[in-house]
Parts: structure tokens; sequence; C-alpha cells
């Protein structure tokens, strides 16, 4: 079975930190996704990367970067947490094009 | 650009009664389309998928859905449910040529289905 972990479940950060977001899969996916998961706005497509170095942004990529350094992680970074980035956040891999995605188990994030 | 909606934000079920929770998506050609299911607290867990073919599709959990190409709908459907389906439901819909960037689901915004016992 494909797993997707993410290195936290919750994490209590302050306004300005800078805060990692972990994922790692390990079954080879080319392509990998973060997303944000907020009450009544589904899942919304912060970045994805689609091979080593490479990445793309999503719908809602402001605040944020990511790094994949190798195939099997990706992280997401805030430069500088604030209040309105509060959220869920699940990752994600898939093999090829238009397959079905794996998802980790999300990491609630909480920034006072 | 493709889309997805479910229009049912909240559901609720007396447990043994039957279920569907609707789809509809906008997309240029026939996409790959997906359902998922969401328990409290946990990450997303894929229930069935359509890719082609025949267009009813058998999942887990006692889960089907049901692609229909003249309505643009994939309804899910469970005809007995159990208090344990008690979840968030998403539809999902995926590209089926490679754009060049990754394949990227669109994903509805979700029904929470509540069921009494």
């Amino acid at each position: 079975d494909v797993k997707v972990t993410q290195s936290s479940r919750y994490l209590v950060k302050r306004t300005g930190e800078k805060v990692f977001l972990e994922c790692v899969q390990d079954m080879d996916h080319e392509n990998m996704f973060w997303y944000r998961q907020d009450p009544g706005l589904g899942l919304r497509l912060i970045y994805f990367s689609y091979d080593v170095k490479m990445k793309e942004k999503g719908d809602i990529p402001e605040g944020y970067s990511v790094s994949r350094e190798k195939k099997e992680r990706f992280s997401l970074i805030l430069e500088s947490a604030s209040t309105n980035q509060t959220s869920m956040y699940l990752c994600a891999s898939s093999l090829w094009a238009g397959n079905e995605q794996f998802f980790g188990p999300g990491t609630r994030l909480t920034v006072l | 650009a493709q889309s997805v909606t479910q229009p049912d934000i909240h559901i609720t079920v007396s447990e043994g009664a039957s279920l569907e929770l609707r789809c509809n998506y906008s997309y240029g050609a026939t996409p790959y389309l997906f359902w998922y299911v969401q328990s409290p607290g946990q990450g997303l867990q894929l229930l069935l998928k359509y890719f082609s073919g025949d267009t009813l599709v058998q999942g887990i959990k006692g889960f089907e859905a049901e692609f229909k190409r003249s309505q643009s709908s994939f309804n899910l459907r469970k005809p007995s449910v159990h208090w344990s389906d008690a979840a968030e439901y998403f539809c999902a819909v995926g590209p089926t040529t490679f754009t060049g960037g990754g394949n990227k689901l669109t994903f509805g915004t979700g029904t929470q289905l509540k069921v009494e016992l």
C-alpha cells in the first residue's frame, strides 16, 4: 500500500515564525501536492511538484513556498506565518497524470 | 477549466436508509472521476474511481457510483447506510490528457453526511 506521511498531526506556531511542513511518500510517485482545507471551501491546491526540483503554483500559493530536493519528500514552507494560515494541511502523491491521489493524515496548524 | 459541484453541503439519513450524494462536473471531454471519504481528523481515502468502460463502478465499503455523460454527473450511492459512514465526502475530476504540469485533480467542496441511529 502507498503510504504518505506528514511530519506532525498538530502544530502550534506564533505569528511571524517560519514553519516547515514535511511530507514523505514511499511509492516512488512522480507527483506530489500540498492542499489546505477549510470548512466550506473544500480542498484548495497550494503547490504541486511533478518531478524533483520542479514545482508549479496551485490556486492559492501566496504566503507559501515549497521544496522538493528528493523524489520522496515534498516540503511546504510558510516564510512568516500569519493567523489566516491556520488550517488543515494535506499532502498527497500520485503516480501519473489522471491517476488517483493518495493522501497523508493531515497537519492541523494553528498560528497564534 | 474543469470544475466540480457538490450541491448538498449537509445530508442527514437514518441508519439503514439508502444514500445518494450528488456530483456534477464541467470538463471538455470525459474526465477521470473520483469519490473520496474523509473521517474526522483524517486524510482522504479513495472510495472509487471511473476511468472508462462500465459506467457503474463499485468501490469499497459497499459504495457505488454511476457516470452519466448526458448529465455530466457522477453520483455516489449506497443501498443501506451504516452509522460508521458518517463522514465528509468529496467528488473530484481529473484530466485525461497530460497537460505538461502534472495531473491536477479538482475537488468539490464536499458533502457532510450525518447518520441518525
